[in-house]
């Protein structure tokens, strides 16, 4: 039973470019969170997603989209990139009806140079 | 506001407990959770507290005080693989059922 999944490992982008992180969950699970966690820091919430649909979002611009799809795998954009904006994205997948455990994929390592 | 409060740093010996503590201050609470996190991985879930209470979980336990916003977690007969960081989070009440607001972690050191 695959685990959350995320592509790619890692990404190197500049300034002004755009971006697109993909995640799958784990199997069963139906819902999707994004995180992004600087270096030091803690994650932080940027949004969630739950038939195809976001359901709630953190303090994050415009810039920052998603969209889930009806296998419930996701992605997150990221348009018109900020030196800030290099971090960790980590996708948490958890089953609405269960929410007591939200499994971690292994992140997206994004550099914006 | 939402703030959550853990230390940076912990040094510890190999085969002793330590005792990590959070205190947070949220707009809303559904549960306490702990995470651990090792260097350029995923954090993995260690402990969930929603009463009061003690979970304990082989060598990891949670303890939680609502009334004061306060959790800690304790981690016995340390090892070396425990070096990692430990991340505390608040589920908040909100429309998102797993909105989790994280503190910023603290960083374990473990030595022989």
């Amino acid at each position: 039973d695959a685990g959350v999944t995320q592509s790619p490992t890692h990404l190197i982008k500049t300034r002004g470019q755009q971006v697109t992180l993909r995640c799958s969950p784990k199997s069963g699970h139906d819902t999707v969170s994004w995180y992004q966690q600087a270096l030091g820091q803690g994650p932080q919430f940027i949004f969630q997603y739950y038939e195809e649909e976001e359901r709630q979002r953190g303090n994050f611009p415009d810039r920052f989209s998603g969209h889930q799809f009806p296998n419930y795998s996701s992605e997150l954009n990221v348009n018109a990139l900020l030196l800030g904006d290099s971090a960790l994205y980590l996708c948490a997948s958890s089953l609405r009806e269960e929410y007591n455990e939200q499994f971690f994929g292994p992140g997206t390592r994004l550099t914006v140079l | 506001g939402q703030n959550i409060d853990q230390p940076t740093e912990m040094t510890a010996t190999e085969g002793a407990i330590v005792q990590i503590n959070c205190t947070y201050q949220t707009s809303g609470f559904n549960g306490l959770f702990w995470y651990q996190q090792h260097a350029g991985e995923a954090p993995t879930f260690l402990s969930y507290n929603v009463l009061d209470g003690l979970e304990e979980k082989g060598r990891f336990s949670s303890f939680l005080s609502r009334s004061k916003g306060y959790s800690y977690l304790l981690l016995k007969e340390l090892q070396m693989k425990d070096s990692a960081s430990y991340l505390c989070a608040v589920r908040d009440r909100g429309g998102a059922t797993n909105k989790l607001i994280f503190g910023t972690g603290t960083l374990l050191a473990v030595q022989p």
